[in-house]
């Protein structure tokens, strides 16, 4: 079956632009994630929806970050403000419910700030 | 703040080889422990799971858990170029989250 989908793959965008990052998980995944991946790290926890809740904002890294889930499916990452700190990949991942282990992330958007 | 380390590499290995890799945690509670292989310019893909202490093979995988040491490793056996890539240890507690390594580069040279 499909696998979990981003888009775009890459976005360029000038300081000061909004940006919206967008995440199709796989089909009947409860549970979706986003990570953030700066070059030569692993990735590092934003945000976490059980269905449309977002029950963990924890990592977002500051309030130009914003993460919705409205229908409980796709999901998208708004970045507002964009800073050259942004820059980064941003990781998808979704798991079956709250009790599976595994997390199956999807290609990523690799986020250019310049 | 939980902490995820591992060898740092990058790790140069001969084909046929084994390719070991290496990673300790912090939380003391932490229940799940995955292995992903990232190739360059891709995401993170799974290739390992483990629970619980002890061993666990998958092909030419092998991860190894022990708990009171926190540490978990992974073995790749007859290693292949098409191996090479960065590893990432993920530690999952309790919770949902998981916390990351910054990843070991692997280059098995033909």
């Amino acid at each position: 079956g499909a696998g979990v989908s981003q888009s775009p793959r890459y976005k360029v965008a000038k300081r000061g632009q909004d940006v919206a990052l967008r995440c199709d998980p796989i089909s009947g995944h409860v549970s979706l994630f986003w990570y953030q991946q700066a070059l030569g790290q692993g990735p590092e926890f934003l945000t976490y929806f059980q269905n449309e809740a977002q029950l963990d904002k924890s990592g977002l890294p500051s309030d130009r970050f914003f993460a919705e889930r409205p229908e409980g499916s796709v999901s998208t990452l708004k970045i507002q403000r964009t800073q050259q700190e942004d820059s980064a990949v941003y990781l998808c991942a979704s798991s079956l419910d709250s009790r599976s282990y595994e997390q199956y992330f999807g290609p990523g958007t690799r986020l250019t700030v310049t | 703040q939980k902490e995820v380390e591992q060898n740092s590499g990058p790790l140069s290995v001969p084909e046929g080889a084994i390719a070991s890799l290496n990673c300790t945690y912090s939380d003391r509670g932490s229940q799940s422990f995955f292995w992903y292989r990232q190739y360059s310019g891709k995401s993170p893909e799974l290739i390992m799971s483990i629970y619980s202490n002890g061993d666990k093979e998958d092909g030419r995988f092998t991860a190894q858990l022990n708990k009171a040491s926190q540490y978990v490793s992974l073995l790749i056996r007859d290693s292949q170029p098409s191996d090479s890539a960065t590893y990432l240890c993920a530690v999952r507690d309790n919770d949902y989250k998981l916390s990351f390594g910054a990843g070991t580069t692997v280059t098995v040279r033909a």
